[in-house]
C-alpha cells in the first residue's frame, strides 16, 4: 500500500498565486522529502524535513510536518509558468532508508 | 560534481525479448544505488536497491532482476519480457544508506509491444 499520499491529484492556478500540495502517510518516518517532476523527467529534490521539525522554507518554499496528524505541505508561493510540473512526497521510514513515494500532484500554472 | 547517466532514453521492445538498462554514477563513490518504476499517472515503485557491489536488495517479486557489476554500475535486466513491464524505469543514487536526498536518472521509457 502507498505510504504518500498527495491531495489533490491535480492542481490549476494563476502565475502569481500561491499553489498548496499535501501529502499524508501512515506510519512513523524519519524524514519527509518533496521532490519535483518535469514531463518525461527524472526526480529532482527540493527540500527535506526531519520528524523533529516543524517547518522549513527554501526559496520560494515552504514545508511543513504535522506528525500528529502524519502530514505535511509544500506551499510554494508566487508561482511561475516554470513551476509546472509534477510534485512527489517521499517518506522514510526504515532503517535502510528506502523511500516511498506517493502518486503526485500535477500543478498547472496557467501565464 | 557528481553526475548520472542513464541509458537508453527509450526503448521499444517485443515481448518475450530480453532487456538491459545501465545507469553509471561519477564523481563519487560506494553509492546507494536504486532503480523505480513509474507506470502512467502512478508513483514511483521501488524494484531493487544496492549498498555496493554484488549486494542486490529485491522489493518486488517480478520478471526483473539487477545487478551491480561495479562500484558506481547498475543494471536493470530481464530475460523475457513482460507486456506489464512497460514504463518509465528511474535509477538514482544516494550518498549513503539514510537516503536523504536521491539523485535520478532522466529515465528510460520502455514500451513493451
Amino acid at each position: 500500500s502507498q505510504q504518500g499520499e498527495e491531495d489533490p491529484q491535480a492542481l490549476s492556478i494563476q502565475e502569481g498565486e500561491n499553489a498548496t500540495m499535501n501529502c499524508s502517510y501512515k506510519t512513523s518516518i524519519n524524514n519527509l522529502q518533496w521532490y519535483r517532476q518535469n514531463s518525461g523527467r527524472g526526480l529532482v529534490h527540493l527540500i527535506l524535513i526531519r520528524s523533529n521539525e516543524r517547518e522549513k522554507h527554501s526559496g520560494r518554499l515552504r514545508v511543513t510536518l504535522d506528525t500528529s496528524k502524519k502530514s505535511s505541505s509544500l506551499l510554494i508561493t508566487a508561482s511561475r509558468a516554470a513551476d509546472t510540473a509534477s510534485y512527489f512526497c517521499a517518506t522514510d521510514v526504515g532503517a535502510n532508508s528506502k523511500l516511498t513515494f506517493g502518486k503526485g500532484i500535477t500543478l498547472s500554472v496557467r501565464p | 560534481s557528481q553526475t548520472i547517466h542513464q541509458w537508453p532514453a527509450t526503448l521499444v521492445q517485443p515481448v518475450g525479448s530480453p532487456l538491459s538498462l545501465e545507469c553509471t554514477v561519477e564523481g563519487t563513490s560506494n553509492p546507494n544505488l536504486y532503480w523505480y518504476r513509474q507506470a502512467a499517472g502512478r508513483g514511483l515503485q521501488l524494484l531493487f536497491y544496492s549498498v555496493g557491489i554484488g549486494q542486490i536488495s529485491s522489493e518486488v517479486p517480478q520478471n526483473l532482476s539487477a545487478s551491480r557489476p561495479q562500484d558506481r554500475q547498475f543494471i536493470l535486466s530481464s530475460k523475457k519480457l513482460l507486456l506489464s513491464d512497460s514504463g518509465f524505469y528511474l535509477c538514482a543514487w544516494s550518498i549513503d544508506t539514510r537516503a536523504e536526498k536521491l539523485f535520478f536518472g532522466s529515465g528510460t521509457q520502455l514500451s513493451v509491444l
